[in-house]
């Protein structure tokens, strides 16, 4: 069974529309996060979700809104897409106490045309 | 301004060497230090984990070195074999919870050659 997972796992779209990307995970963790990592494999914090709530928004274009609707799933909806955004987008999962492992997901790669 | 400093940016070694990758840290707040492994097309995935009140953690043929006073941490990697070959990340993350987020360093690329 896949722990943390994310669909779809390739997204082509032009520029100006609007995309969402979903992760779920089968861990009963508390904490949910999306990364980007860019063309030069840099991997970076976007948000952060403790048990339905944001806890961390880094600095983030608004139009990326994330959107836990359980402690489950974390997705992330980007509104208005630019030619900037193609990158992989992962997300992970922890949990609060005890082990502080953060499983990713398997990634999307999402690409703007 | 990046927290955690990953060098080389890239490694290539004999089937059979220690490959070594070195991480540099700022945040004297940082608690945890992660390294993690990732092969194209996948997403990353935890190798091995430090805190720093001990200074080595092995885990198989991964090692962790970690000199707090000069705040960096390292991964070796022993008998490397072909199939080690991706891009390892060091990462640190600060707090008492696991809620916190990751910091990573920019990654090695690590080739082991037959």
């Amino acid at each position: 069974d896949t722990a943390v997972s994310q669909t779809p796992k390739y997204l082509v779209t032009q520029m100006g529309n609007d995309k969402s990307i979903k992760c779920e995970q089968n861990l009963g963790h508390d904490t949910m996060y999306w990364y980007k990592q860019d063309s030069k494999k840099f991997l970076k914090i976007m948000f952060s979700y403790n048990n339905k709530e944001l806890i961390i928004n880094e600095t983030v274009p608004n139009r990326f809104s994330p959107k836990s609707p359980d402690k489950a799933h974390l997705n992330l909806h980007i509104n208005s897409l630019e030619l900037g955004d193609s990158a992989v987008y992962f997300c992970a999962s922890s949990q609060v106490t005890g082990r502080y492992e953060q499983y990713f997901g398997p990634g999307t790669r999402l690409t703007v045309t | 301004q990046q927290q955690v400093k990953q060098s080389p940016q890239s490694l290539i070694v004999q089937k059979g060497g220690i490959p070594i990758i070195n991480c540099a840290y700022e945040n004297t707040a940082f608690d945890y230090f992660p390294w993690y492994q990732q092969f194209p097309g996948k997403g990353p995935a935890l190798l091995i984990a430090i805190r720093p009140d001990v200074s080595e953690k092995k885990e198989g043929r991964f090692t962790i070195s970690f000199n707090k006073s000069a705040k960096q941490f390292s991964l070796h990697i022993m008998d490397s074999q072909p199939g080690d070959s991706a891009t390892y990340f060091c990462a640190a993350s600060m707090g008492r919870s696991g809620n916190t987020p990751l910091v990573f360093g920019k990654g090695t690329r690590l080739s082991v050659i037959a």
